[in-house]
């Protein structure tokens, strides 16, 4: 049972560039979010998603976006990459919302250069 | 809002006792407790659903007092695997969605 599943686990890109974050989990769960960690503080909402075909915007969802055209999978686009965006970035999914466990996949740590 | 978690890093010696405090401004419809070991992901301990519930996990338990909308986590004679950074994450009635705190680092000495 793989649970959440993030791809790359490391990458470094140029300002301006574009990239897409994957995340995918084999537990059928309806909910998935995505988070931004920065070094020594706590974890930031993205945007999340209540099912296929329905995404919503968190706290700092400004320079990047979503879609949700499976139960599986949750991508993660940064368009125009900023130094701002070095993060490490984690996937979580949950059966329901707030009142269920999120299970978080492993991160992607992001740097840009 | 973010909710506020004390003490912000607290050093103890194994066999010791430990209270993490997680406080919101907002009333709270759930409260979970996550631990971070460094470098990896988050992982889930304990939700609180109900104002007044306690649950436990070993030698980790919490309680939720809904009125002072606050959450603490207990880790009794904690154990060297204890150390990491906890998080506290707190839902609302109204979003299908945690809001975390910026988290208590644990360190344990021999």
């Amino acid at each position: 049972n793989a649970g959440v599943t993030q791809t790359p686990k490391f990458r470094i890109l140029k300002i301006g560039q574009s990239m897409t974050l994957q995340c995918t989990q084999d537990m059928n769960h309806n909910y998935m979010y995505w988070y931004r960690q920065d070094p020594g503080m706590g974890l930031k909402l993205i945007y999340y998603s209540v099912g296929a075909g329905i995404t919503d915007k968190g706290e700092v969802p400004n320079g990047y976006n979503v879609s949700r055209s499976t139960t599986e999978d949750f991508p993660l686009r940064l368009e125009l990459a900023a130094p701002s965006q070095t993060s490490v970035y984690f996937c979580a999914s949950s059966f329901q919302g707030r009142g269920q466990p999120q299970h978080f996949g492993d991160g992607t740590r992001l740097s840009i250069l | 809002q973010q909710p506020v978690q004390s003490p912000q890093a607290v050093i103890l010696r194994e066999g010791e006792d430990a209270v993490i405090n997680c406080s919101s401004s907002k009333a709270l419809y759930s409260v979970h407790w996550y631990r971070q070991k460094h470098g990896e992901a988050p992982v889930f301990l304990m939700i609180l659903l109900k104002g007044g519930e306690q649950k436990g996990h070993e030698k980790i338990s919490a309680s939720f007092n809904e009125k002072k909308q606050q959450s603490s986590l207990y880790l009794t004679a904690s154990q060297l695997s204890y150390s990491g950074t906890y998080f506290c994450g707190t839902g609302s009635r109204e979003a299908q969605k945690l809001v975390f705190g910026q988290g208590t680092r644990l360190t344990i000495n021999p």
